[in-house]
């Protein structure tokens, strides 16, 4: 696709509930990455992959915080059991990789998670 | 330490001024890419400007040029002729190349407000 996308755009879930949230990257990007921005503050880290594995799982905050890619493409984060504090925006982004530090990494609008 | 300052968390602007944003940084990294992004309250981030530790001319797009001051460690955003659509959060960003994910580390934010 042309940009990056991603599902759903806004989640209200029920504390304790399992949430998945899905990305599309831009077609040909191999890295792909995951924020979180809580309400009023910056980015956190949470997960990176090159193609399907991800060697740098170091952002997740908790076990109950899982993801995975496939196909090189289509990513899920999964929040399991979630909590209030999961309340923020999650982020998706893929850029080229193994190109170099250069190469700009771009984001998709987020999917707004409310934990009620 | 912060690997990345925003010093300014809000700002208010008259329209058509031109306003300058704050950033610094840290690293030790001789190779490093440095990125501002723009964040509209729909919460997309919006790639601004990129500029390479190398680079030894100031990144400009448009109405947006980067103020590299590489000893100094800044890398602060101007936006000339400021318009009401400039209204948004501001992020530094940086991207190291000792990191094999290249992911970027982001600061805080400067909140922008353009007032007609």
């Amino acid at each position: 696709g042309a940009g990056v996308s991603q599902s759903p755009s806004n989640k209200v879930t029920e504390k304790g509930k399992d949430v998945e949230l899905r990305c599309d990257p831009i077609s040909g990007h191999t890295a792909l990455y995951w924020y979180r921005q809580r309400l009023g503050q910056g980015l956190e880290f949470l997960i990176y992959f090159q193609g399907n594995s991800a060697p740098d799982k170091s952002g997740l905050p908790s076990d109950r915080f899982s993801a995975e890619r496939t196909g090189e493409s289509v990513s899920t984060l999964t929040i399991q059991r979630t909590q209030q504090e999961d309340s923020a925006v999650y982020l998706c982004a893929s850029s080229l990789g193994f190109t170099g530090y250069g190469n700009t990494i771009y984001f998709g609008e987020g999917s707004w998670l409310t934990v009620v | 330490a912060q690997k990345i300052t925003q010093t300014q968390p809000g700002m208010f602007v008259q329209e058509k001024e031109a306003v300058t944003l704050d950033c610094t940084y840290d690293t030790s990294d001789q190779s490093y890419g440095l990125f501002w992004y723009k964040q509209p309250s729909s919460g997309e981030m919006i790639f601004l400007i990129y500029q390479g530790s190398y680079d030894e001319q100031n990144a400009t797009e448009g109405r947006y040029s980067l103020n590299f001051q590489k000893a100094r460690k800044s890398a602060n955003l101007v936006i000339s002729a400021s318009q009401l659509g400039d209204s948004a959060m501001y992020f530094c960003a940086m991207r190291e190349a000792r990191d094999p994910h290249e992911k970027l580390t982001f600061g805080t934010g400067t909140r922008l407000t353009i007032i007609p």
